[in-house]
């Protein structure tokens, strides 16, 4: 079965560093990847999407990478802020034409000021 | 910012109830769809809504789950008979196409079963 993994520990990182987060896969080729923020008791908010044909993708301080070799997903989140702190999450979509959304479970990021 | 609006924000309800959960999608999007999470646990598909019709459902979305959209701006959620399970936060979302568009969450529904 389609398997997203992770890291379920907390990822404390110093304020000002780069936090890097990783997505791993198992049993899918998603069309595209998603990244989502999600605070305690809010939805997700949408950070970033890249495509199965697309091995980068930069928006501000935030950067994705794609490699379908190795099923796995990179996110990064330069010179790191107290603010940064959330919970972030995984998500594919597109493999054999299915649209929901297939989420990790997350992980929590503390940025320590 | 376009926003998606889910009412209620909190709802309680006896089991064997009927519960209908609301939403208002972002006006130009086509797609929508319904999510939940579990407390503690990850967002979970529910279904897919396009053209006035289910697109895709999830294993999750039994017969006791409808969709709805009554008119021109309103998506709803009925779960027909709710059980304890049931419990969880519900989260409506939309999104302007298929195919590489990021979705946008509403801020969602805590739905308590007991």
């Amino acid at each position: 079965s389609q398997k997203i993994e992770q890291n379920s520990e907390a990822l404390n990182i110093q304020e000002g560093k780069t936090a890097t987060l990783t997505c791993n896969y198992t049993n899918y080729s998603p069309a595209y990847l998603q990244w989502y923020r999600q605070d305690p008791g809010r939805g997700p908010v949408f950070l970033l999407l890249i495509r199965e044909n697309e091995k980068e993708k930069r928006k501000e301080r935030l950067k994705v990478t794609f490699d379908t070799t190795l099923k796995q997903s990179l996110f990064h989140i330069t010179a790191s802020q107290p603010a940064d702190s959330a919970t972030y999450l995984c998500a594919l979509a597109g493999g054999g034409g299915a649209d929901g959304l297939t989420f990790g479970k997350g992980t929590h990021l503390i940025i320590q000021p | 910012e376009p926003e998606v609006t889910q009412t209620p924000s909190h709802q309680v309800t006896q089991m064997g109830q009927e519960v209908i959960l609301r939403c208002v999608p972002i006006s130009n999007h086509l797609y929508f769809y319904w999510y939940r999470q579990i407390l503690g646990q990850k967002v979970e598909f529910l279904v897919s809504f396009y053209n006035n019709e289910i697109s895709e459902k999830s294993e999750i979305f039994d017969d006791q789950f409808s969709v709805e959209r009554p008119d021109g701006s309103n998506f709803t959620l009925k779960i027909r008979s709710t059980k304890l399970e049931d419990s969880a936060m519900y989260f409506c979302a939309s999104s302007e196409a298929w195919g590489g568009y990021g979705y946008t969450f509403g801020s969602g529904t805590r739905l308590t079963v007991v």
